[in-house]
C-alpha cells in the first residue's frame, strides 16, 4: 500500500485565494483525520470523519474553512479566502476501527502571502 | 478533561548512552495512551500504544514505554540511542467524544537530539 496520499506538497498563494487540500486514505480505513501543525499551535485535529461522515469538526477555526469526504478514497479541506494566519503544515491521517494507530501522510506545506 | 503533557522541549543525548522522554497524563477513566515520531518533513510516525496489560510496552525502532499509573506518566524509553533517532516526539492520550467517538490529544512534542 501506498500509505495516506496528499496533494499538493507545497502550495503557495495569495492571500483571498481559494485553497484545496486533497487527500486518498488508506484502503479500507474507515477514519480519516485533518491535522494542522503550526510553531505557536502545535498539532492541532481539525475535523475527522468516520465512514465518510463528519463525526467532530470543533476544531475548524472558522467559516473559511470546509472539509468534505465525498467517498472512502479521497477527502478535500478548502480554505476559502484564505488568509496568511492559515499559513501551516496540513496533515491527513486515517485509521483502521476505533483507538487504533492512524497513519498520517506526508502533508501540505501551505504559505498564504 | 484528558491532557497530555511534554516538560521538555529538547532531549540531548549522546551516542550510546539511554534515552527518556518524558509524558504526563490527565485523564478520567482508563488511559489509552500513544507515542509518535516526527522526521523532518515528514507526517507522524505511529511507535507504540498502551491501553491494557503490561506497564511496559515495546514499541517500533527499539523504543518502549513504561506506564506508571500512580505518577500518571508514560515515558519513552530506549537503552541505546541512535543518530537516527533524533527527530519530534510526540505522546498522546485519547479523549472520549460521546457517542462512543474518540480523538487523540496530542502533546507539544519534545525534540530529541543525539550527538555522535
Amino acid at each position: 500500500d501506498a500509505g495516506v496520499i496528499q496533494s499538493p506538497r507545497h502550495e503557495v498563494t495569495e492571500m483571498g485565494q481559494e485553497v484545496t487540500l486533497r487527500c486518498k486514505p488508506i484502503s479500507g480505513h474507515d477514519y480519516l483525520f485533518w491535522y494542522r501543525q503550526t510553531m505557536m499551535r502545535g498539532l492541532e485535529l481539525l475535523i475527522y470523519f468516520n465512514n465518510n461522515v463528519p463525526i467532530d469538526d470543533s476544531g475548524m477555526p472558522e467559516d473559511r474553512f470546509s472539509a468534505k469526504m465525498p467517498n472512502a478514497s479521497f477527502s478535500t479541506l478548502k480554505i476559502q479566502p484564505s488568509e496568511p494566519r492559515d499559513s501551516a503544515v496540513y496533515f491527513c491521517a486515517s485509521s483502521f476501527l476505533r483507538d487504533n494507530e492512524q497513519f498520517f501522510g506526508p502533508g501540505t506545506r501551505l504559505t498564504v502571502l | 478533561a484528558q491532557s497530555v503533557a511534554q516538560p521538555e522541549d529538547q532531549v540531548n543525548v549522546a551516542e550510546g548512552n539511554p534515552l527518556t522522554v518524558k509524558c504526563t497524563y490527565s485523564v478520567s477513566g482508563n488511559p489509552y495512551l500513544f507515542w509518535y515520531v516526527q522526521y523532518p518533513n515528514r507526517g507522524l510516525q505511529f511507535l507504540l500504544k498502551y491501553i491494557t496489560g503490561d506497564n511496559l510496552v515495546k514499541g517500533s525502532y527499539g523504543f518502549e514505554a513504561e506506564f506508571n499509573k500512580s505518577q500518571t506518566s508514560f515515558h519513552l524509553k530506549k537503552p541505546s540511542a541512535l543518530v537516527s533517532d533524533s527527530a519530534l516526539y510526540f505522546c498522546a492520550v485519547r479523549a472520549p467524544l460521546g457517542g462512543g467517538y474518540n480523538k487523540l490529544i496530542f502533546g507539544a512534542g519534545t525534540r530529541l537530539a543525539v550527538h555522535p
